[in-house]
């Protein structure tokens, strides 16, 4: 079965510029969730999306934004790119059962998004 | 809050030593624990994970047990392997949120 897949793998950008990164889950998997991992840090979470609407946001600035499609890929999307946004992007797939706790992720490749 | 404190490393050690990686948490209400791996150049891997108090979780030789009155989740294998070399992540989900708080990591180099 395939994995959570992400693109692109590497991404060069310079800064101001806006950058869309994409996701397709687990085949199945109904959340997607985005999170941004600073070199020697943990992942920080952006977004979760499940059903096409957003469940859950972090502490990101409003030029961070994402969107889930009616098959479960999902869109983040950079705005007026700092050169403190340079980070390994990750993309994870859950599946959520409505009410019920999901307790595992399963995380894509990552993209990783360098600001120059 | 949620948080997720881990012990810094790296941690070196030799092949076949004895591993522990250390994890404590804060969390309001009964969160999910989970321990991820991640090796150079990848995603993260789920390694294993603990759903309530006195949960052990194992995988690959690698174990950790939910302990609630010390709020904790410290990783240990008993062998470890060249190939286990890798960053650690002690990670929790907190209730009704698939959001994920993660710790800092902590590299593990095993030489031969």
């Amino acid at each position: 079965d395939a994995g959570v897949t992400q693109s692109p793998t590497h991404l060069i950008k310079t800064r101001g510029q806006h950058v869309t990164l994409r996701c397709s889950p687990i085949s199945g998997h109904k959340s997607v969730s985005w999170y941004q991992q600073v070199l020697g840090q943990g992942p920080q979470f952006i977004f979760q999306y499940y059903e096409k609407e957003e469940r859950g946001r972090g502490n990101f600035p409003d030029r961070f934004s994402a969107r889930q499609f009616p098959n479960y890929s999902s869109e983040l999307n950079v705005n007026a790119l700092l050169l403190g946004d340079s980070a390994l992007y990750l993309c994870a797939s859950s599946f959520t059962l409505e009410g019920l706790r999901s307790y595992e992720q399963y995380f894509g490749p990552g993209t990783r998004l360098t600001v120059t | 809050g949620n948080s997720v404190t881990q012990m810094e490393g790296p941690v070196t050690l030799s092949e076949e030593a004895f591993l522990t990686i250390n994890c404590t948490y804060t969390a309001t209400g009964y969160p999910s624990l989970f321990w991820y791996v991640q090796y150079p150049g990848e995603g993260l891997q789920l390694l294993l994970k603990a759903t309530k108090a006195d949960d052990k979780g194992s995988n690959k030789g690698f174990e950790a047990t939910y302990r609630k009155e010390t709020t904790s989740f410290h990783l240990e294998k008993g062998s470890v392997q060249v190939s286990d070399s890798a960053v650690y992540f002690c990670a929790l989900s907190a209730y009704n949120f698939n959001k994920f708080y993660f710790g800092s990591g902590t590299k593990l180099n095993v030489k031969p």
